[in-house]
């Protein structure tokens, strides 16, 4: 099955900073990489997710990279501001079918003014 | 679309008590899915369902928990009977599983309800 590993476990930088967030997974047969962000109280919501037919995928301030050699993937978040402060998850698809997913640990980013 | 629809938001009860949780997904998903959230465990996949039939439950932790889908726009998680270490925040998510396109597995987001946090006294 698979395995989804996430680091750093917490994160903090200062308001405009960048900010990078690293996961690796096991099944070399996963080709969906969703990203979803999880705000103090409130439920995960998908804000990128990357198919393993392109290496990048930004979307404003957020891009997903994707090393489908080395098996892992990179949510960046440039031009940081407070209210991307939140937990982020990285995860991958169960090789068993389905939209099953393995999430990572999860990633605690604070971004200070 | 009103989304995924849980409840109770909260959930206040005494140990031994059964709690039954419930899940709306959205019109026209195919896939349903329960999630247990705490900060020691993170984001653990208790069990799913593509068309109302269960297809995993090897997240149930114990017998005490239970799972069903009667319908495609129903589902209820029931654990009984409730312990302290039950307390969690539990999610409904729902996709639209589109099997195979062009030979390849096609996965799509799971959207998530607004959970439900239970507490067990």
């Amino acid at each position: 099955g698979e395995n989804v590993e996430q680091h750093p476990s917490t994160l903090s930088v200062q308001e405009g900073d960048s900010a990078v967030i690293k996961c690796t997974y096991s099944d070399s047969a996963s080709n969906y990489f969703p990203w979803y962000k999880q705000e103090l109280g409130k439920r995960p919501q998908l804000i990128i997710d990357i198919r393993s037919n392109v290496g990048e995928k930004k979307d404003q301030r957020i891009a997903v990279t994707l090393n489908k050699t080395a098996k892992h993937f990179s949510l960046h978040i440039t031009e940081t501001q407070p209210e991307d402060s939140a937990v982020y998850f990285c995860a991958a698809p169960f090789s068993g079918g389905y939209n099953k997913l393995i999430f990572g640990a999860g990633t605690r980013l604070a971004v200070h003014p | 679309d009103a989304g995924v629809i849980q409840s109770p938001r909260h959930e206040v009860t005494e140990m031994g008590q059964e709690v039954t949780l419930r899940c709306k997904p959205i019109s026209g998903h195919n896939s349903l899915f329960w999630y247990r959230q705490t900060m020691m465990r993170g984001l653990e996949l208790l069990i799913y369902f593509n068309n109302n039939v269960p297809i995993d439950d090897s997240g149930m932790p114990e017998d005490r928990f239970s799972a069903k889908m009667p319908n495609a726009s129903f589902s209820t998680l029931k654990i009984q009977p409730s312990e302290p270490r039950d307390s969690a925040v539990y999610f409904c998510a729902s996709s639209m599983d589109r099997g195979r396109v062009g030979g390849k597995e096609r996965r799509n987001e799971q959207f998530f309800g607004p959970g439900t946090r239970l507490t067990v006294l």
